[in-house]
């Protein structure tokens, strides 16, 4: 079965550039989330969205933003990296948004800041 | 808002043995999700089992099964007949069940399975 897909697998930035995280959700799934875990420490929710529409946000700093696009990939964007940002960025998906839905998650992408 | 507690950090078992892993959490709902979800070294998160809170009795799946004491806001893992396969990290999960809402995790708890 298909499952959610995310790109890059490794990003290897330096202090103050940006970068752009993919993530392609499981066909038919309308509703994807962000999560950030850094080292050591559980998955933090960012931010997630429906049907192309931002749906909650939890603590994604100002430098970050995403979308969700026509066919309901998303991509999150990240500005101005600090050391700090170094982390698995996890993707999920589920379909619909309530709250009996599964979310599924891709394989991370591991961001190191230098 | 929500926040869910993992009290043991670390847990260790001897092979085809039986650990029990905590968790509690602290919620004003009282329509809400429950997971337990696994990551191994490979840092992918599986979800393992989940219990839904209007139902009373306790999920199970497989040699995984979790005692729900939803008045005691507890939420424990019972992983029987250990394999070596089951060293990983474990992170108790809440989702509330209104729309769109998120998953907050626990700490997490580290299995290591002694051979």
């Amino acid at each position: 079965a298909a499952g959610v897909i995310q790109s890059p697998r490794h990003l290897i930035k330096e202090k103050r550039e940006t970068a752009t995280l993919k993530c392609y959700p499981i066909p038919r799934h309308d509703t994807v989330y962000w999560y950030q875990q850094g080292p050591g420490q559980d998955p933090q929710f960012l931010i997630s969205f429906y049907e192309k529409m931002q749906s909650d946000k939890g603590s994604i700093p100002d430098r970050f933003s995403a979308q969700q696009f026509s066919d309901y990939h998303s991509e999150l964007n990240m500005s101005s990296l600090e050391l700090g940002d170094s982390a698995l960025y996890f993707c999920a998906s589920s379909l619909g948004a309530t709250g009996q839905n599964e979310q599924f998650f891709g394989p991370g992408t591991r961001l190191t800041v230098l | 808002a929500q926040t869910v507690t993992q009290s043991q950090p670390e847990m260790s078992v001897q092979e085809a043995e039986t650990v029990t892993l905590s968790c509690t959490y602290d919620t004003s709902e009282s329509d809400y999700y429950l997971f337990w979800y696994k990551q191994p070294p490979s840092r992918q998160m599986i979800l393992v089992i989940r219990q839904e809170a209007y139902k009373q009795q306790n999920a199970t799946e497989n040699r995984f099964s979790v005692n729900f004491q939803k008045a005691a806001k507890s939420f424990s893992l019972k992983i029987s007949d250990s394999q070596l396969g089951d060293a990983a990290m474990y992170f108790c999960a809440y989702k509330g069940g209104a729309a769109g809402n998120k998953l907050t995790f626990g700490g997490g708890t580290r299995v290591l399975v002694k051979p």
